[in-house]
This record gives structure tokens, sequence and C-alpha cells, in this order.
């Protein structure tokens, strides 16, 4: 079965602490794996994709096929992360097409100061 | 541009009513795909419209239909209202031929079924 598990609902952290918000997925083939994150307030928006290998506002996510993980991690969180933070993962198509999002539940991230 | 524009923001119906949402995709998008999310989950993919017809549809009943216009535009239509069906739809547009075809959200509608 396809699957997004993301086991944490919500993440409490300092100002300037490490966050690591954990990503499992389940997929027969092969998947793009997604974070997209919601702050107040406003739309769901895409953060990143694990193709692209970017770093966005200081967050990376690396895709780990053995373990199938794609954990969303960031070195020191700012009190402007604090937001609604979802994996999705849909089938990796590299020429368009149909592509459906298999979402996780959402970990909400809060940063205090 | 707007981005995906969604209508209307808020309704409250009663059970065995029947609704319509509906949603304008993102300039020079053709491809809308609506998603159901409950209150503390994740958005669900209920199904797919690409050259007005739907392509791929998730695990939701036939009270569930759509439709996409010549302009790309699309509606939801859900028959028979059920409590169950109190979510917040979200609609999401983008362009069936990009390489790594990214979805923008609209900004949802809140239905609400007393």
């Amino acid at each position: 079965a396809q699957r997004v598990t993301q086991p944490e609902k919500l993440l409490s952290v300092f100002k300037g602490a490490p966050v690591e918000l954990k990503c499992n997925y389940s997929y027969s083939g092969s998947p793009e794996l997604f974070w997209y994150v919601q702050y107040s307030r406003q739309r769901l928006q895409l953060l990143l994709r694990h193709i692209s290998r970017e770093s966005i506002k200081g967050f990376t996510a690396d895709l780990n096929k053995g373990e199938t993980s794609f954990h969303l991690k960031k070195p020191f969180a700012q009190e402007e992360d604090s937001a609604m933070y979802y994996c999705a993962l849909t089938e990796a198509l590299f020429s368009g097409g149909y592509n459906k999002l298999i979402f996780g539940a959402g970990t909400r991230l809060a940063v205090h100061p | 541009d707007a981005g995906v524009t969604q209508s209307p923001t808020h309704l409250i119906k009663t059970r065995g009513q029947q609704v319509t949402l509906r949603c304008s995709p993102k300039s020079g998008h053709d491809t809308v795909s609506w998603y159901q999310q409950a209150l503390g989950q994740g958005p669900q993919f209920i199904f797919q419209y690409y050259e007005e017809e739907e392509r791929q549809r998730g695990n939701f009943p036939d009270r569930f239909s759509g439709h996409q216009f010549p302009n790309y535009s699309s509606e939801l239509n859900v028959n028979a209202l059920l409590l169950g069906d109190s979510a917040l739809y979200l609609c999401a547009s983008s362009l069936y031929r990009a390489n790594y075809n990214e979805q923008f959200f609209g900004p949802g509608t809140r239905l609400t079924v007393l």
C-alpha cells in the first residue's frame, strides 16, 4: 500500500536548536518525495523536493531508499519556521503526466523564543 | 497572477444536500486536482482532471464528482452530503507536460455539514 507516515504530530523546539521532522514512506514504484509547508493563514506550498537536492530556507532532506525515509532537517530553527509540515510522495514522472500526491498527516513545528 | 483561486471560502450545508465547489487554476496550468483535508489530517486525493476528463481517482464514493471546463477551471460536486464530508477542500493545479510537475494549491473551501 502507498503510505506516508509522519510519526510526530507536534515538534516543539527552542530558537537555534536543530530540527528533524521525520517522514517514512511505503511505495512499490519509483517515488518522488516532497515536503510541503503551511504557515499560519497561508496556503499549502512546496518547500522542497528530493530530486532537486536544494536547501530551501535552510532546510534539507535526503531520500534514504534503504530506510524508505525522507526526513526534513534544519541545523538552527528560527521562530518563522513555525508551521505545519507535510511530507508527500508521488510517482516519479520525468516527462509530465498525472501526479496525485499522497500526504502524511503532518507535523506541527513550534519554535519558541 | 493570483495563483489558484477557489470559491466559496466557506460553506454550510445540511445532511442530504448537494454542494458545488469551484476552482480556477494558476495561469498557464491545464491540470486540476482536488483534495479533501479533514481536521488533523493531511490532504487526501479525490480526483484529477486533464483535457476535461477525469484521469485519476482516489478512494472516494461516486457521490463525489467533478468537471473541467475548456478554460481549465474545475468544479467539485458532492451529493447526499454526510456529516463526515465536513472538511477543507483543496484544489491544486499543475502543467501536464512539465518535467517534475509541481502542484500549486489554492486556499481551500471550508465545508461544514450540519
